[in-house]
């Protein structure tokens, strides 16, 4: 199962919405994760079942979709949001992840 | 503290062989699948190999597939990689990670600093 980002990066100002998708290649139901990455650390989980909420993780981050057609949305940017943003698809195996989006500072 | 911590890393050789480990502490290690994920230098993630709580079901990536074994030992709380015949494109970081599977999904909710393998002559 392919899965591709949209879009690859994307310049955004504090107090932004942000919406980033995810398409599968096939149907996965809602087996789809989030994950954010800061350069240098390890990727952090920050929605699982295509739309619920890590615990800990701040509620301006929502992730909606199933099937094939997936967004996280990011309802005010914060600084500290400035990050590359993966989905990760846990259907089947393989685990596939998108390839990335990268969330600048405009 | 939940804590993944890997180690094993370094600088190989084309061709040459290297095992990862993958220490676990702060949960009952013996009840969840495992993970490693590698990101090669500026690149996206990459999926490797999954190991279920008793080593019954294991799956690899097709491009490390007869090259790279997953393995674990729940008595020592530790997951390993053995990695042979290691190419230049096996050059990344590499992460153990946790599998949740909940009511609701599944995801890889714990994850390690990484260890940098480096395939070079």
């Amino acid at each position: 199962i392919q899965l591709t980002q949209s879009p690859s990066s994307l310049s955004a100002s504090v107090g932004d919405r942000v919406t980033i998708t995810c398409r599968a290649s096939q149907g996965i139901s809602s087996y789809l994760a989030w994950y954010q990455q800061k350069p240098g650390k390890a990727p952090k989980l920050l929605i699982y079942a295509a739309s619920t909420l890590q615990s800990g993780v701040p509620s301006r981050f929502s992730g909606s979709g199933s099937g094939t057609d997936f967004t996280l949305t990011i309802s005010s940017l914060q600084p500290e949001d400035f990050a590359t943003y993966y989905c990760q698809q846990l259907n089947s195996y393989p685990r596939t992840f998108g390839q990335g989006t990268k969330v600048e500072i405009k | 503290e939940v804590q993944l911590v890997e180690s094993g890393g370094g600088l190989v050789k084309p061709g040459g062989s290297l095992r990862l480990s993958c220490a676990a502490s702060g949960f009952t290690f013996s009840s969840y699948s495992m993970n490693w994920v590698r990101q090669a230098p500026g690149k996206g993630l990459e999926w490797v190999s999954s190991i279920s709580s008793s080593s019954s079901y294991i799956y690899y990536a097709d491009s490390v597939k007869g090259r790279f074994t997953i393995s674990r030992d729940n008595a020592k709380n530790s997951l390993y990689l053995q990695m042979n015949s290691l190419r230049a494109e096996d050059t990344a970081v590499y992460y153990c990670a946790r599998t949740i599977t909940m009511v609701r999904g599944v995801a890889m909710d714990v994850w390690g600093q990484g260890t940098t393998v480096t395939v070079s002559s």
